[in-house]
């Protein structure tokens, strides 16, 4: 079983602020991660898909970094507003053989933003 | 929106009983996934397609079976439920298998609430 950890579990943020959130993932087979946005009563919705050491993802005011040699992914928020609240999860996937294996997801950070 | 359906939304059921949970899809995407989520779990893959007839197990398969007959049809059923599969069920799709195409990104369907009394 894989080890996909989220840091924190949760964290409220007051509307304006900006704030950032760590995946850490096994350093060794990397293949992908994937970052996503889970609303409460939705279903995850895709952010990024990273493959490359120091990858940088942006979309609008969330953006991500990745680290395949230590092993950690950051997702920032600048400037949060109440709609970015949601539950945010990154998704580890590792190289096997020719091809690689299945998405394990992390349990997720759980982000408030007051206005 | 990727085309993605869950029946039924919402099911409660006795112990014991036979449930099946059908995902529906209309983006001709080859594979099709089965998730549960559960508190302080994330999510679970359960099962996975790669084809009509092609299945396989992911990491919390026991006491599930599947069937992809149709390209746009991934069945799951539990034979016998129990109180430990009460849980939110989330099918997904692939364009092609995580890791050997051009886009790996998984589109999610609504979620099927199961719960078994």
């Amino acid at each position: 079983i894989l080890n996909v950890e989220q840091s924190p579990q949760s964290l409220h943020v007051q509307e304006g602020d900006s704030t950032n959130f760590t995946c850490s993932f096994p350093s060794s087979n990397f293949y992908a991660l994937h970052w996503y946005r889970w609303e409460t009563a939705k279903s995850p919705e895709a952010l990024f898909v990273m493959t490359l050491n120091g990858d940088e993802k942006k979309k609008g005011q969330i953006s991500a970094t990745l680290n395949t040699k230590e092993g950690y992914s950051y997702l920032y928020i600048k400037g949060s507003q109440p709609e970015d609240s949601a539950t945010y999860l990154c998704a580890f996937i590792r190289s096997s053989g020719g091809g690689a294996d299945g998405l394990t997801f992390g349990k997720g950070t759980h982000l408030i933003i007051q206005p | 929106d990727a085309g993605i359906t869950q029946s039924p939304r919402h099911k409660v059921t006795e112990t014991g009983t036979p449930v099946t949970l059908r995902c529906h899809q209309t983006e001709n995407h080859r594979y099709m996934y089965w998730y549960r989520q559960d508190p302080g779990h994330g999510l679970r893959l359960i099962h996975y397609s790669y084809g009509v007839k092609d299945t396989d197990k992911g990491e919390v398969s026991d006491g599930y079976s599947v069937s992809r007959s149709k390209t746009e049809d991934f069945l799951l059923t539990l034979e016998s439920a129990t109180s430990s599969q009460t849980s939110v069920y989330f099918c997904a799709i692939s364009e092609s298998k995580v890791g050997q195409g051009n886009t790996d990104t998984q589109y999610f369907g609504p979620g099927t609430r199961l719960t078994v009394l």
